[in-house]
């Protein structure tokens, strides 16, 4: 099976940096995905890990570590529009079925 | 919009009852998945179909079935409905249903068990 653990809630205000951790530990790994999820909205793709490294897309990116079963998600910039859930995902050993983490709620603050 | 369409919106139902959700994938998206998300909770995975098959089960109670038709549309059935139940029932889709395709989210359907 998969578990991942991301904290809960971050609060930051309008233009400061965030970064929303997340460990994992599964059986296979097939890369680590990024979802956002604005409230009671339907969550929507936001980046894909397979490698070790960092993947900058605008203002978010996202970082992997394989070995340390470790990667983040970073948001600069931060605008209101941000407060959401995000959540991090990974698949199981067999490349099938997709498994959330618990979510972090980020409230950007005026 | 994703391009998944999910049917109905809210549904309200009393306990004991049987209710069926409706899930339409993206276009050329051969893999449904099923997701339970109750309140302030994280995204449950319930089941997944690829190309009409049954592919990935998680957690899924016995009191639950899901199906993909041939026409690639796809059928939550809730029965013996509990209080518990209650929660926003997502259903998602993607070309493959391997590797780094993403899931494309349908709106879900809210479901209240009164």
């Amino acid at each position: 099976g998969q578990s991942l653990e991301q904290p809960s809630e971050v609060t930051a205000v309008e233009g400061a940096i965030v970064q929303i951790n997340c460990t994992y530990q599964t059986s296979g790994f097939y890369g680590l995905s990024w979802y956002q999820q604005h409230d009671g909205g339907a969550p929507t793709f936001l980046s894909y890990n397979a490698l070790d490294g960092l993947e900058e897309t605008g203002r978010f990116s996202s970082f992997l570590s394989r070995s340390d079963s470790y990667g983040y998600l970073l948001l600069q910039e931060l605008q209101m529009k941000d407060s959401a859930s995000y959540f991090c995902a990974v698949r199981d050993e067999d490349d099938y079925k997709l498994s959330f983490g618990a979510g972090t709620t980020v409230t950007v603050r005026a | 919009d994703s391009g998944v369409t999910q049917t109905p919106k809210h549904l309200i139902t009393a306990t004991g009852q049987r209710v069926t959700l409706r899930c339409s994938p993206r276009s050329g998206d051969l893999s449904v998945y099923w997701y339970q998300q109750s309140l302030d909770q994280g995204l449950q995975f319930l089941i997944q179909y690829y190309n009409g098959e049954e592919r990935a089960k998680g957690n899924i109670l016995e009191r639950f079935s899901a199906q993909q038709f041939p026409d690639l549309h796809s059928e939550l059935n809730l029965s013996s409905l509990e209080l518990g139940d209650s929660a926003l029932y997502f259903c998602a889709s993607s070309p493959k249903g391997t590797g780094n395709s993403p899931l494309h989210f349908g709106n879900g359907t809210r479901l209240t068990v009164t």
